[in-house]
């Protein structure tokens, strides 16, 4: 079967810096994504990885080890704009989407 | 640009009546998606169509249906809505479901109270 999972909550200081980790298992892969969701609107892209390694991108970076079933995302000068909830998702044999239940980040002054 | 419209954005509904939500896109996006999103739990997949006049079922299908007459538009109806039905549904569109990134547009929700 499929698992993927990441903590509830977790909690930041602005200025920071933060990991979201990621944990999956899976019989096919196809790549994993991340989503930012802020309270109340609709998720939004933020990453994708296939290949084992370091993405960056601005403040955010993903990075991904297959071989570990792992995958975090980094988020780096935090802002309070960047209070969301991240999801992780993996992209299975068939190239559908099985999510995570999402991370909360309270970001505080 | 629009991107994916979805109405309504919030309704409530009486428990055995029928309700149809409905998603348009103007991205001339192959594949669309609908999901539902719970306290708790991930975004579960309930119906897709990877391209006009093909639907296909998600991990919770059961009393939904959909259908894709062209590629602009993908409605969901609940054909007698019980209170488990409950939820934020989203809809999605994507370029390809095999594209390089598989990255997912979304609307912005419509949050259904059955009662």
């Amino acid at each position: 079967g499929q698992n993927i999972d990441q903590p509830t909550e977790m909690t930041a200081t602005e200025g920071a810096i933060v990991q979201i980790n990621c944990t999956y298992q899976t019989s096919g892969f196809n790549g994993l994504f991340w989503y930012q969701q802020h309270a109340g609107e609709a998720p939004t892209f933020l990453s994708y990885n296939v290949l084992d390694g370091l993405e960056e991108k601005g403040r955010f970076s993903s990075f991904l080890s297959r071989s570990k079933g792992y995958s975090y995302l980094l988020l780096k000068e935090l802002q309070m704009k960047d209070s969301a909830s991240y999801l992780c998702a993996l992209m299975d044999s068939n190239y559908q989407l099985i999510w995570g239940a999402g991370t909360k980040l309270i970001i505080k002054p | 640009i629009a991107g994916i419209t979805q109405a309504p954005t919030s309704q409530i509904l009486a428990a055995g009546r029928r309700m149809t939500l409905r998603c348009t896109q103007d991205m001339r996006h192959n594949a669309m998606y609908w999901y539902r999103q719970d306290l708790g739990l991930g975004l579960r997949l309930i119906h897709y169509s990877n391209t006009a006049g093909t639907t296909g079922k998600g991990e919770v299908p059961d009393g939904y249906s959909v259908s894709r007459a062209n590629t602009d538009d993908f409605p969901l109806t609940l054909a007698s809505a019980v209170p488990s039905q409950t939820s934020v549904y989203f809809c999605a569109s994507s370029d390809s479901i095999q594209g390089d990134t598989g990255e997912l547009f979304f609307g912005e929700g419509s949050r259904l109270t059955v009662l």
